[in-house]
């Protein structure tokens, strides 16, 4: 298994750029997961999925938007790319409710200028 | 708002040695605590979890420790190694979700 997978692993955006950071698993996960990762910081949740189909905000949602049409992928879109959203973002899964043993991907590096 | 955090940003252990990583929680209706440890350049990786209803758990040469009373969580790491050179995090549930410390800086010296 390859576990979860993330693309690109650095990018580069002008204020204003959109983007989409890609994120799969193929572990059979119903739980997906994204977080950004400040320097020097703990992780903070932006979105998560319970399912195909269902997503719900996590603790710092605007800006970036999330769509989970298959069990395996959970894209992660930001809209006019803003400064305060330079960070390292992970996507992680598991397997479900109870099952607190999350697999992280290993990171996209965003720096918007 | 309720949090997670740790006491310590760096810790400086020789190899060989145990290392202890300490971290305070304030979410009294948390029922699961993690510990993750965090490579550099990579994502998170877990490491042991405990529930609230236990107070220890032992894992491969680490053991988690939760005081309820006080609301405090520790890692221990019996006989430091280089590998375990490393950011480690804890992090709570309390619905079904998790929310992460700051990190706490672990180096091990040769």
């Amino acid at each position: 298994n390859a576990g979860v997978t993330q693309t690109p692993k650095f990018r580069i955006l002008k204020i204003g750029q959109s983007m989409t950071l890609q994120c799969a698993q193929d572990m059979n996960h119903n739980y997906m997961y994204w977080y950004r990762q400040d320097p020097g910081m703990g992780l903070k949740l932006i979105y998560y999925s319970v399912g195909a189909g269902i997503t719900d905000k996590g603790e710092v949602p605007n800006g970036y938007n999330v769509s989970r049409s298959t069990t395996e992928d959970f894209p992660l879109r930001l809209e006019l790319a803003a400064p305060s959203q330079t960070s390292v973002y992970f996507c992680a899964s598991s397997y479900g409710t109870g099952s607190y043993e999350q697999y992280f991907g290993p990171g996209t590096r965003l720096t918007v200028t | 708002g309720e949090s997670v955090g740790l006491h310590l940003p760096t810790l400086s252990v020789q190899e060989g040695d145990n290392s202890i990583i300490n971290c305070a929680y304030s979410n009294s209706a948390s029922d699961y605590f993690i510990w993750y440890k965090q490579e550099s350049g990579k994502g998170p990786q877990f490491i042991i979890d405990i529930r609230s209803n236990m107070d220890k758990r032992q894992g491969q040469r680490v053991t988690v420790l939760l005081n309820k009373t006080v609301k405090h969580l520790s890692l221990q790491i019996a006989a430091t190694q280089p590998g375990d050179s490393a950011v480690y995090f804890c992090a709570e549930s309390p619905f079904n979700r998790l929310a992460f410390g700051k990190g706490n800086q672990v180096v091990v010296i040769p």
